[in-house]
């Protein structure tokens, strides 16, 4: 089974409001990192945590770890039509050079 | 632009044909990967390329075939393809550290392939 799974998997708000994704993992992890992806296109990279940090901002985005409940979650603040796309977590699975990645939540933005 | 390419960006073939994606990644990275990318279906790791050496093969069938020449440029040989191949096809590189441990990995553009 997959390691990162994103809830909810789509999610619809009006710009101005603040979006709140989640991700469970199962087994222990070095860090966990979120990205996201336009329609049809590449990932980028927005953040990164490491599994002795609890909580990460970066500009509007701030990112919280719970090591404990294997969690992690991704607000976005303010949130803009721009920032209409899908977002996935993605974890290490404990010490790889690989990662493996959630489905993905859906996020769109109303103007 | 991440520093990653892939080209070309869309491809149409027929089962029969045999193509080739490329990906390129300028960012000085030791470790490459592909991935597959389906509709309602998670991101695929599909192999992975560390210092030139595959370390990864996800069970992936052999009319996929992977080629890593240097570590900055990764193919993915494609021959007989069947219809349900029709994916996103992503490239990325990362930098992994001593022990295996992974930091940030960089995407490309993706190949957006159909299969006739």
């Amino acid at each position: 089974s997959q390691q990162g799974e994103e809830d909810p998997q789509a999610l619809s708000i009006q710009e101005g409001e603040n979006a709140t994704m989640n991700c469970s993992y199962k087994t222990s992890i070095n860090n966990l990192q979120w990205y996201r992806q336009n329609s049809g296109r590449g990932l980028v990279h927005l953040i990164l945590i490491r599994s002795n940090e609890r909580e990460k901002h970066s500009g509007r985005l701030r990112v919280t770890l719970d090591t404990s409940k294997k969690s992690s979650s991704l607000l976005i603040t303010a949130s803009r039509a721009a920032d209409t796309a899908s977002y996935f977590c993605a974890t290490d699975a404990g010490g790889s050079e690989k990662l493996v990645f959630g489905k993905g939540t859906k996020l769109t933005v109303n103007p | 632009e991440t520093g990653v390419t892939q080209t070309p960006r869309h491809l149409v073939m027929g089962m029969t044909n045999k193509k080739s994606l490329k990906c390129e990644q300028h960012l000085g990275h030791n470790a490459m990967y592909w991935y597959k990318q389906s509709a309602k279906k998670p991101l695929e790791l599909m192999f992975v390329y560390n210092f030139k050496e595959q370390t990864e093969n996800n069970s992936v069938p052999s009319r996929f075939s992977p080629e890593c020449p240097n570590s900055s440029h990764l193919f993915l040989h494609l021959h007989t393809l069947q219809p349900e191949d029709s994916a996103l096809y992503l490239c990325a590189s990362s930098q992994v550290r001593a022990g295996g441990d992974t930091d940030t990995q960089y995407f490309g553009p993706g190949t957006r392939l159909t299969v006739l």
